[in-house]
């Protein structure tokens, strides 16, 4: 099992609908939970980072964190095409300093 | 600088080839990080300096991978006798001290390594 999780996609969703992306991470002693956008061929850019139970709201980005259930989403409201590219969710391990990434998952925004 | 800068971009090395890359990160940051991103997966922790101590290596695949930052500056991943395996986009973040680690991690654009 790999230590953090996330379907691959792609998801697709029509312009100005939400965009649900979820992760799971598997080391209960993970402290910090990170998003990060990769557009293709660029380099990943933090979009959200978040250290508390429950929801953080940045403009059209809203970060939820669950440490029960080792589960981690990023809803993006009003998506736009702009928003397309792959989202990579990121945990940094006991030594805090190492991020962790799950695979990324592909979102398609449809114009 | 502006941003983290990698060079060069792309790198084509025979197999059996030694390659460097290079960054140089943003000014001032004492952080700075490897990692390696195979195609359609996430980045992996390659190693970590804080300033021009190396304190993680865990990351590095083989003895074949060697990486320093000797002025606390501008650091370099040494990759010898490459293998096809190595091919990946390699990236480099930097940080400063005063951030939770991670959280401001600025990436560069990567130097993407075809072992032919």
């Amino acid at each position: 099992q790999k230590e953090v999780e996330q379907n691959s996609g792609p998801l697709s969703v029509p312009e100005g609908a939400i965009a649900s992306l979820n992760c799971t991470y598997s080391d209960r002693g993970s402290q910090s939970f990170f998003w990060y956008r990769q557009y293709s061929g660029k380099s990943p850019e933090l979009i959200m980072f978040i250290y508390s139970n429950g929801d953080k709201e940045d403009g059209r980005f809203t970060a939820q964190l669950n440490k029960a259930s080792q589960y981690v989403s990023l809803l993006i409201r009003d998506s736009q095409p702009s928003d397309s590219a792959t989202y990579l969710c990121a945990v940094s391990g006991d030594s805090s300093y190492k991020l962790i990434f799950g695979s990324g998952t592909r979102l398609l925004v449809r114009p | 600088g502006a941003g983290v800068s990698q060079s060069p971009r792309y790198k084509v090395a025979k197999r059996g080839q030694d390659v460097a890359l290079r960054c140089d990160p943003i000014s001032g940051h004492v952080s700075l990080f490897w990692y390696q991103q195979a195609l359609g997966q996430g980045p992996e922790f390659l190693t970590y300096f804080q300033n021009e101590a190396q304190l993680d290596k865990s990351g590095l695949p083989s003895d074949r991978f060697f990486a320093e930052r000797p002025e606390g500056s501008v650091s370099t991943l040494k990759i010898q006798r490459t293998q096809q395996e190595d091919s990946a986009v390699y990236l480099c973040a930097s940080s400063s001290w005063d951030s939770p680690l991670g959280a401001e991690a600025f990436f560069g654009q990567g130097t993407r390594l075809t072992v032919v």
